[in-house]
């Protein structure tokens, strides 16, 4: 069946527009979290959705960062006024309610802010 | 707060080398541990989990062992191959918590 998707794969940004980073769960997943990649901070946890339950957002690095989920699948990041330190990539993944200890993850948004 | 650590890279083996990979966690309370594998070109995918103390997880020939004794969780394998080439990242997901808190990732390479 179809994986969890990103889009767009590449993204080249100008510092200070803002950017949407969208992710499409596996169907059925109810849970759904954003993780950022980056060469000086490793994998780190950005926000946790579970169902229609309020998000977990104690890893947003500031509030430029906001995500929302609607309808309980398809999920968009947005980063506003984006700086050079922005500059990562953002993963996605999903997993069942039940097994949420297995997260089936994207192949991620390169996120460039020049 | 909760944390992971592991061996740094890059490690280089060959072909049929034992590979271990050293991973030691911070964490309150029982935290799941998981190793997570990212090959050239593709997504992290789940490599292998344990969830409790003394469990050892294991997949495609590689075994790691929950130790609350020594707050490790370690992967092994006994006969590497060139296709094991990747970075591998351990992981824990803090009790209570459904987030993963990951290490730095260790790149490997294994030569023919």
């Amino acid at each position: 069946g179809a994986g969890v998707s990103q889009s767009p794969s590449n993204k080249v940004t100008e510092k200070g527009k803002d950017v949407e980073l969208r992710c499409d769960p596996i169907s059925g997943h109810t849970a759904l979290y954003w993780y950022r990649q980056s060469l000086g901070q490793g994998l780190e946890f950005l926000i946790y959705f579970q169902g229609n339950s309020a998000p977990d957002k104690s890893g947003l690095p500031s509030d430029r960062f906001s995500a929302e989920r609607t309808g309980g699948s398809v999920s968009t990041l947005t980063i506003q006024r984006t700086q050079q330190e922005d500059s990562a990539v953002y993963l996605c993944a999903s997993s069942l309610e039940k097994s949420s200890y297995e997260q089936y993850f994207g192949p991620g948004t390169r996120l460039t802010v020049t | 707060g909760d944390s992971v650590t592991q061996m740094e890279g890059p490690v280089t083996l060959s072909e049929e080398a034992f590979l271990t990979i050293n991973c030691t966690y911070t964490a309150t309370g029982y935290p799941s541990l998981f190793w997570y594998v990212q090959y050239p070109g593709e997504g992290l995918q789940l490599l292998l989990k344990a969830t409790k103390a003394d469990d050892k997880g294991s997949n495609k020939g590689f075994e790691a062992t929950y130790r609350k004794e020594t707050t490790s969780f370690h992967l092994e394998k006994g006969s590497v191959q060139v296709s094991d080439s990747a970075v591998y990242f351990c992981a824990l997901s803090p009790s209570g918590a459904q987030k993963l808190v990951f290490g730095q990732g260790t790149r490997l390479t294994i030569n023919p």
